[in-house]
């Protein structure tokens, strides 16, 4: 059974800072994850995705998020937060196993508050 | 490009009524849908996946008589909360995969508030 974990319930930054979102996966196979970014009475907004290739993926908004095979993990990071980031982040991943089909395990979800 | 559109964003409604929610993908073709529920502070649970032409494919644990999903067209999703009662209040969202490729990303709706008094 696939997996992912964000252990952080809340993230605090202060704007212009660097922001750090964490993201631990489990799956059978090569993981496709992604991460998605929600806001209040919304639906999920896609940010990026790591599929293959380079380790650091580039995604909206200024953010990026680095695959590591060996940690398992996919955290999401911004170089300098704004206030407008402040909303709920859910990483995602997808097994790479055929019968994994298309089903998405999400994290819990992380909610990052960046104050001015 | 790859918008999905969900409808209505918020119902409130008395017990035993069934509320029809429909998820549509406007400008491109969905073979697949997914439909989840979410509590509040809570992540997503995956309830169903709507495949056009066929029958859903319910995640364990959910009523498939409780909730009816029709896929009748390759843009059209429905969930028919049936006879719904206030433990059905949440929030539900669908989603869509472009058709380009299993590896991408899932497009989601905005999501519909239920409130069942």
């Amino acid at each position: 059974a696939q997996s992912v974990a964000q252990p952080e319930d809340q993230v605090n930054v202060a704007e212009g800072n660097p922001l750090t979102v964490k993201c631990t996966y489990s799956v059978s196979g090569n993981p496709y994850l992604f991460w998605y970014v929600q806001y209040p009475n919304r639906g999920l907004q896609f940010l990026l995705k790591y599929i293959t290739g380079d380790n650091l993926v580039k995604g909206s908004y200024g953010f990026e998020a680095e695959f590591n095979k060996s940690q398992t993990s996919f955290h999401l990071k911004k170089p300098s937060a704004l206030v407008s980031d402040s909303a709920l982040y859910f990483c995602a991943v997808r097994g790479g196993i055929r019968n994994a089909g298309n089903m998405l395990t999400f994290g819990g979800g992380t909610r990052l508050m960046v104050k001015p | 490009g790859a918008v999905v559109s969900q409808h209505p964003s918020w119902v409130i409604c008395k017990s035993g009524t069934s509320v029809k929610i429909e998820c549509r993908s406007l400008d491109f073709q969905a073979t697949t849908m997914f439909w989840y529920r979410q509590f509040p502070k809570q992540s997503l649970m995956l309830m169903a996946t709507s495949n056009e032409g066929s029958k859903a494919t319910y995640e364990q644990g959910v009523e498939k008589d409780k909730f009816l999903i029709n896929h009748a067209s390759l843009t059209l999703s429905t969930l028919t909360v049936t006879s719904a009662h206030p433990e059905d209040s949440s929030f539900y969202i669908c989603s869509a995969r472009a058709p380009q490729g299993i590896h991408q990303p899932q497009h989601f709706g905005d999501g519909t508030r239920l409130s069942i008094l």
